[in-house]
């Protein structure tokens, strides 16, 4: 098991530009969950999906929307991106929603807004 | 809201002292905290829980609800244990966690 796994790896876009990550979870697990980490800083929590739903989600704007595979794989869309959306973007999964159980984070895609 | 406080950005000691380092939070309902390690060029990892009770790599933690704080301790550190440290607070739902800011623990030979 490859355990959960992100791409791209880096990313470079430019300003008012859209982008989409991507993040497939560890197996056997069916909830994913997104965070922004801005260098130096502690990640952020951006939101959750199990069951292919947004079941809760951080203080981020609407330009960060995100969808949830029947396969449980999970992708990232970014509209209008700005500079500061630069940042590492994890992914993280678990295999129940709602309890807290470990999660796995996967090793982050960069994305660099220019 | 919810909110964890890594007071220390970098803490730096000698091999076999011991190391402290500090976590407070801020939440309404009944905590659920946790540490995160990240080593160098890996992933972020979970440490330990506070509902566990279990020492991993020598470390402990206790929370202290009166003092609202969730300190990483370690009698002795290992040059080993260096690597960026991350207290993290789960809400009762069991949804979303919250990051502290991380604090960089480097331990000198």
């Amino acid at each position: 098991d490859a355990g959960v796994t992100q791409s791209p790896t880096h990313l470079i876009k430019t300003r008012g530009q859209q982008v989409t990550l991507r993040c497939s979870p560890k197996s056997g697990h069916d909830t994913v969950s997104w965070y922004q980490q801005a260098l130096g800083q502690g990640p952020q929590f951006i939101f959750q999906y199990y069951e292919e739903e947004e079941r809760q989600r951080g203080n981020f704007p609407d330009r960060f929307s995100g969808h949830q595979f029947p396969n449980y794989s999970s992708e990232l869309n970014v509209n209008a991106l700005l500079l500061g959306d630069s940042a590492l973007y994890l992914c993280a999964s678990a295999p129940v929603q709602g309890l807290s159980y470990e999660q796995y984070f996967g090793p982050g895609t960069r994305l660099t807004v220019t | 809201a919810q909110r964890v406080t890594q007071p220390e950005k970098l803490l730096s000691v000698f091999k076999g002292a011991p190391v402290e380092l500090k976590c407070n939070y801020s939440y309404s309902g009944s905590p659920e905290l946790f540490w995160y390690v990240q080593y160098s060029r890996q992933r972020l990892q979970l440490l330990l829980r506070h509902i566990s009770r279990e020492s991993i790599k020598g470390f402990t933690a206790d929370l202290n609800k009166g003092e609202t704080s969730f300190h990483l301790k370690k009698p002795f550190a290992q040059e080993e244990d260096s690597a960026m440290y991350y207290c993290a607070l789960l809400n009762n739902a069991g949804n979303m966690l919250t990051f502290g800011g991380g604090t960089r623990l480097m331990v000198k030979p």
